[in-house]
């Protein structure tokens, strides 16, 4: 089974901020990697996907990066209504695993 | 808009069965994979079980190997979850997701209580 680890755990920051996330594969998932946000009593919501392109209706202030074992996440100016945990997730072979996520929380 | 509308779930006793489903509306069902991913208080999601668009492949996560069955009815758009031998560690929210490029709609979730 492929381990996803994200980096930090919590990052504090400001609206306005930019947010920087990543998440290490044990072994390479080429591209396939995707992020998700989640709210509170609400289901993940889908950001990015093959490591770099936007979801339908995603914000160009998302961004994500890497190939191989090393992925960020890129907020570049942080709005309100993205204080919210953030996982990674990768499909190898219909084996999907989920990282520990990371909390962005205001400042 | 496409639309996942989960039911089943609930209180079971550890050893119990349920059945969870997942009905579909606003997009074409029978051309998607879909899945089941779970998510325990305060936890990560967890991938459960993935079902091909044909439904000929079916995909379990170790931990439900063997107790879990995924389906789909393809005419009635029904995605379908049947759990038996549950145990407290299934305790969780379980969401039904299409995929397209990563899961890219879910559900909006079923609570799995398994307890005495």
């Amino acid at each position: 089974e492929i381990v996803l680890t994200q980096s930090p755990a919590t990052l504090s920051l400001s609206p306005g901020e930019r947010a920087t996330l990543s998440c290490r594969a044990s072994e390479s998932v080429i591209s396939y990697l995707a992020w998700y946000q989640q709210k509170p009593g609400q289901p993940p919501r889908l950001l990015i996907y093959d490591a770099s392109n936007r979801a339908t209706g995603i914000p160009a202030r998302f961004s994500g990066s890497g190939s191989g074992t090393d992925f960020t996440l890129t907020i570049s100016s942080l709005e309100p209504e993205d204080f919210a945990v953030y996982y990674c997730q990768q499909r190898s072979n219909w084996r999907v695993t989920f990282g520990g996520g990371t909390k962005v929380e205001m400042k | 808009e496409a639309q996942l509308l989960q039911s089943g779930g609930g209180l079971v006793q550890p050893g119990g069965s349920l059945r969870l489903s997942c009905a579909a509306s606003g997009f074409t069902f029978s051309i998607h994979p879909m899945s089941w991913v779970r998510q325990a208080p305060g936890k990560e999601p967890e991938w459960v079980s993935g079902i091909s668009a044909s439904g000929g492949s079916t995909y379990y996560a170790d931990s439900v190997k063997g107790r879990f069955t995924i389906s789909r009815d393809d005419s009635k758009k029904t995605l379908f979850l049947q759990m038996i031998s549950l145990r407290a560690e299934d305790s969780a929210i379980y969401y039904c997701a299409k995929e397209e490029m990563g899961f890219d709609f879910w559900g909006q979730g079923t609570l799995v209580t398994v307890s005495s």
